[in-house]
């Protein structure tokens, strides 16, 4: 199994804020890690696919970066209200499997 | 518009078998291109893959949950299922369908469906 630690678990942040989540992969995953949003109630929304490609629709201030084979990052530039929720990483190198996901709530 | 529409009981007694349907409308489950998948999430938990397949009937299973998983696809009613033995509390979760690509980028998802595990 290929095993994916997010972190921080949670972080409060502000309107206009820069925030990153980190994703590592319990071994090499190459590029092939995705990331999703979640709000509450609602099915997970692709925004990032391959580490760094932007989902067609969504705002170019999210971006995902590669810094090795096991290490990957999730940025949101310019934290806008709507951009409060949780955010998984999935990596689709061996089948599938997730991280525990990194919730950004409002500071 | 493509739509995924999860169907099966709500509540499971321990050790007996969880059995959803997954009902597909707007593309056909028989299309080449796409595999069809069932991701579930723990209340307040993260999201947990469990397994797709593929329209020949290929499937792939999580290691974790491999012995007690069985997917199968009914290419006739355009609908695949999931189906989970001896299930117990820690299998209670919201159960989602998906469409995924070879990538298992999820790009449709069914609205979910909340299974309980209780006597």
């Amino acid at each position: 199994d290929v095993q994916m630690t997010q972190s921080p678990s949670s972080l409060s942040a502000s309107v206009g804020d820069r925030v990153t989540i980190t994703c590592q992969a319990s071994q090499d995953i190459k590029n092939h890690l995705n990331w999703y949003q979640q709000k509450p109630g609602k099915a997970p929304k692709l925004l990032i696919y391959d580490a760094s490609n932007l989902e067609t629709g969504v705002p170019s201030r999210f971006s995902g970066s590669r810094r090795s084979g096991t290490d990957f990052t999730l940025t949101i530039n310019n934290l806008q209200p709507e951009d409060f929720a949780t955010y998984y990483c999935q990596q689709s190198d061996r089948l599938s499997s997730f991280g525990g996901g990194s919730k950004v709530e409002i500071k | 518009q493509l739509q995924l529409q999860e169907s099966g009981p709500g509540l499971v007694r321990p050790s007996e078998t969880l059995s959803l349907t997954c009902s597909v409308s707007g593309a056909s489950i028989s299309g080449t291109t796409y595999y069809w998948g069932w991701i579930r999430q723990s209340p307040g938990k993260g999201l947990e893959w469990i397994g797709s397949i593929f329209f020949s009937g290929t499937s792939y299973y999580s290691p974790s949950l491999k012995s007690r998983v069985t997917i199968s696809i009914d290419s006739s009613k355009n609908q695949f299922s999931l189906r989970l033995t001896s299930v117990t509390a820690a299998d209670t979760a919201v159960y989602y369908c998906a469409r995924h690509n070879h990538e298992y980028q999820v790009r449709w998802w069914g609205q979910g469906t909340l299974v309980a595990v209780s006597s």
